[in-house]
C-alpha cells in the first residue's frame, strides 16, 4: 500500500530564517505530488505541483519554491521566511488522472516568530 | 474557473441526529467530486469519489450523493468519533489533476 510521509511534524522558526520541509512517498511510481497551504477559514491553497522529476508549476507567486529531486520526494523551500508563511503546510500525492483522489500526509504547523 | 461552495460552516449535531452536509459546485466538465474527513492538526483523509449525477457511495454512517450542481454527505445517527471537519472538492477537464476544495464544514456530534 501507499503511505506518505512529511516532516517535521512542526516547526517554529525566526523571521528571515531559511526552510526546507520535506514530502516522500512509498509504494507507488511516477505520482504526482502536490504542497498545500491551509489557513483558518480560508480552505486549502494550492502552492505547487509536479507531475515529474525536476517538473513543478507554481500557483501563486510567493516567497516559496518547490524542489522535486528524485521521483517520490517533494521539497518545500524559502530562502527568507516571513511572517505571512505561518501556517499549516499539507503533501499530497495522486495517480496521473484528473479523476483521481489526492492523498495527504499529516502536514507540518509551521510558526513564524 | 471552478468553484467550490459548502454549508453550514458549522454543524452541531446530537448522537444519533442524523444530517446531511451540502456541497454546491460550478466547473466546466466534472471529472471527480471528492469528500474528505479532516481531523484538527491531521491531513485530509480521502472518503469517497463521485463521477457522475444519480451516483451514491456508502461507507458505515456516510452516504455521498450527486447531482449536477451539488453533492450531499449524509449522517446517520452520528456518534462523538464522526466529529471532524469534512472538505469537498472537484476535479474539472481543465485543470491538470488539479482539485479546488470548499472551505469545509465543522461537525460536531455531543453525546
Amino acid at each position: 500500500s501507499q503511505t506518505i510521509h512529511q516532516w517535521p511534524a512542526t516547526l517554529v522558526q525566526p523571521v528571515g530564517s531559511p526552510l526546507s520541509l520535506e514530502c516522500t512517498v512509498e509504494g507507488t511510481s511516477n505520482p504526482n505530488l502536490y504542497w498545500y497551504r491551509q489557513a483558518a477559514g480560508r480552505g486549502l491553497q494550492l502552492l505547487f505541483y509536479s507531475i515529474g522529476i525536476g517538473q513543478i508549476s507554481s500557483e501563486v507567486p510567493q516567497n516559496l519554491s518547490a524542489s522535486r529531486p528524485q521521483d517520490r520526494q517533494f521539497i518545500l523551500s524559502s530562502k527568507k521566511l516571513l511572517l505571512s508563511d505561518s501556517g499549516f503546510y499539507l503533501c499530497a500525492w495522486s495517480v496521473l488522472g484528473s479523476n483521481q483522489p489526492q492523498h495527504f500526509g499529516d502536514g507540518t504547523r509551521l510558526s513564524i516568530l | 474557473e471552478d468553484q467550490v461552495t459548502q454549508s453550514p460552516e458549522a454543524l452541531r449535531l446530537q448522537e444519533g441526529e442524523s444530517s446531511s452536509l451540502n456541497c454546491s459546485y460550478t466547473v466546466s466538465g466534472l471529472r471527480g467530486l471528492f469528500w474528505y474527513r479532516q481531523d484538527p492538526g491531521k491531513g485530509p483523509e480521502f472518503l469517497f469519489t463521485l463521477y457522475s449525477a444519480g451516483e451514491e457511495k456508502e461507507k458505515e454512517r456516510l452516504k455521498a450523493t450527486l447531482t449536477k450542481k451539488e453533492s450531499f454527505l449524509h449522517i446517520t445517527a452520528p456518534k462523538p468519533e464522526d466529529s471532524a471537519t469534512y472538505l469537498c472538492a472537484v476535479s474539472s477537464a481543465g485543470a491538470n489533476s488539479k482539485l479546488t476544495f470548499g472551505k469545509g464544514i465543522t461537525l460536531s456530534v455531543r453525546p
